[in-house]
C-alpha cells in the first residue's frame, strides 16, 4: 500500500521561508494534498497538486512535485506566528479499488519563533 | 453552522464501555469516512462509505463499528472501549478528488 512519510518537527523564524518535505511510494497517486491542522481543530485543505503538474502556487504557498522521485514540498513565504501548526501530507490511492482514499503522513510540526 | 458536525467534543468513558461517537454533514457528500489520529502516527482510516450501501473496512477497523443511517450520518462505535483506543478521532467527507476532504472539528475521546 502506499506510504507517506515527512519530517515530525520544524523550527522557522518569522519572516524566513519554510519547507516542508513529504515522499511518497505509490506512483499511481493522483491526487497530493496539504492540509493545515491548528490546536483543537481539524483539518483544514491548503492546497492540491494533480500528479501531471510540477509546481503549484497560490499567495504565500508553493508546491513542488517532483514525480520521478516522489517527492512533495509546500514552501511558505514570509513565515507568520499564524503558521504555526501541523502539517499533513496526504496522498489519494490511484488503484481502482482504492479510488477517493487519501493516504497521510504522520504530520510536521511547524513552529514559528519571533 | 459548520458543514462536517461531530459530536461529542470530548468524551472520557471507561474500560468496557460501549461508546457512539457521531457524524453529520451538510455537504451533501456521498463518500464518509473516520480517522483517528495519535501524535507521531498521523491520521489511520478507520471505515469509509462510499454511499449508504457501502461499508469498507479501514487499515484499523478491528473493535469498531460503523453505521451510515443516511448520505449525511456516518456513526463510528466502539463496542467495548479500550485505554489504547484513547485518541482523536475526526470525521470526513468528500465528493470529488479535485477538492479533498473536509473535516469535522473531532471528537476527543480518553478511556480510562
Amino acid at each position: 500500500g502506499e506510504d507517506v512519510e515527512q519530517s515530525l518537527f520544524l523550527s522557522v523564524r518569522e519572516g524566513d521561508s519554510s519547507v516542508i518535505n513529504c515522499t511518497y511510494t505509490d506512483s499511481s497517486s493522483t491526487y497530493l494534498y496539504w492540509y493545515k491542522q491548528e490546536p483543537g481543530a481539524g483539518l483544514q485543505l491548503l492546497t492540491y497538486i494533480f500528479s501531471n503538474m510540477d509546481m503549484k502556487q497560490d499567495q504565500r504557498l508553493t508546491v513542488l512535485l517532483n514525480k520521478k522521485d516522489k517527492h512533495l514540498s509546500l514552501r511558505i513565504a514570509d513565515t507568520q506566528t499564524g503558521d504555526s501548526a501541523i502539517y499533513f501530507c496526504a496522498a489519494a490511492l490511484g488503484t481502482t479499488d482504492s479510488w477517493g482514499k487519501l493516504q497521510f503522513g504522520a504530520g510536521t510540526q511547524v513552529v514559528v519563533t519571533p | 453552522d459548520a458543514d462536517v458536525t461531530q459530536t461529542p467534543r470530548n468524551r472520557i468513558t471507561k474500560t468496557g464501555k460501549r461508546i457512539m461517537l457521531e457524524c453529520s454533514q451538510t455537504k451533501g457528500h456521498d463518500r464518509m469516512y473516520w480517522y483517528r489520529q495519535d501524535p507521531g502516527l498521523g491520521l489511520r482510516l478507520i471505515y469509509y462509505s462510499f454511499d449508504v450501501k457501502d461499508i469498507n473496512k479501514g487499515e484499523i477497523s478491528d473493535g469498531y463499528s460503523v453505521s451510515r443511517q443516511a448520505q449525511a450520518k456516518f456513526s463510528l462505535s466502539l463496542e467495548s472501549a479500550i485505554p489504547n483506543q484513547t485518541a482523536l478521532y475526526f470525521c470526513a467527507t468528500s465528493q470529488t478528488l479535485w477538492y479533498g476532504y473536509t473535516f469535522g472539528s473531532g471528537t476527543r475521546l480518553t478511556v480510562v
